[in-house]
């Protein structure tokens, strides 16, 4: 079975500073997926970053990016000039090539502290 | 579209009542799941379904039963709520062909005393 691990429960950045989250998974399969979701007060999930496990450029989406190391199972986050609006519990998800499941870590609760 | 709708948002049980958690998408969605979160352990899988009328247990399914008789609902049933099940539950939803994105609903916060 996957796992996916986040090692870091809490976080704080200072406004407009870069941030790394952490995240590793486990599996012996060669085709996933894996994606970071934000979770705002609000609850609402919002998928912010996806990288495909074939693809040996890491994803970019404006401040948010991506550093994927393959061999070592490794997916983190990178929040660059981070804004009070990044405040949020952030998750790594893993999903299969083969299935629409996704399995989560245990995510991490970012502060941005103006 | 409203996307992925989930009624109520807000429920308190007492042990052993019974309820229906009800999730709806107007997407089209074959794909539709449904999750719960506690504190410290993510989003974890209670059951999902590939198209109306398949239905398929997640990774912690006990205590739940779900069906799937249209494309647009998919409700999860509590038949003895018990204290454990006190959390925050997830609906989501996708296109069968769809690589990445899944929709989630608002959540609805469950507490079972």
């Amino acid at each position: 079975a996957q796992t996916v691990t986040q090692s870091q429960p809490e976080m704080s950045v200072q406004e407009a500073e870069t941030v790394t989250l952490s995240c590793t998974y486990d599996t012996s399969e060669s085709d996933y997926y894996l994606f970071w979701y934000k979770q705002p007060p609000s609850r609402q999930m919002i998928l912010v970053i996806r990288q495909e496990a074939y693809k040996q450029q890491n994803a970019t989406e404006n401040r948010f990016s991506v550093n994927f190391q393959k061999a070592a199972k490794s997916f983190s986050l990178k929040i660059s000039d981070s804004q009070l609006g990044d405040a949020a519990m952030y998750f790594c998800a893993y999903r299969s090539g083969s299935a629409r499941q996704l399995t989560f870590g245990s995510g991490t609760q970012l502060t941005v502290l103006p | 579209n409203a996307g992925v709708t989930q009624t109520p948002k807000f429920q308190v049980l007492k042990t052993g009542q019974s309820m229906t958690l009800q999730c709806a998408q107007d997407m089209n969605h074959e794909y539709m799941s449904w999750y719960r979160q506690d504190p410290g352990m993510g989003l974890r899988l209670i059951h999902y379904s590939v198209g109306a009328g398949i239905t398929d247990q997640g990774e912690v399914p006990n205590g739940y039963n779900v069906s799937r008789s249209t494309t647009e609902d998919f409700p999860l049933r509590l038949l003895s709520a018990a204290p454990s099940q006190t959390s925050v539950y997830f609906c989501a939803s996708s296109l069968r062909d769809s690589l990445y994105e899944q929709y989630f609903g608002p959540g609805t916060r469950l507490t079972v005393t």
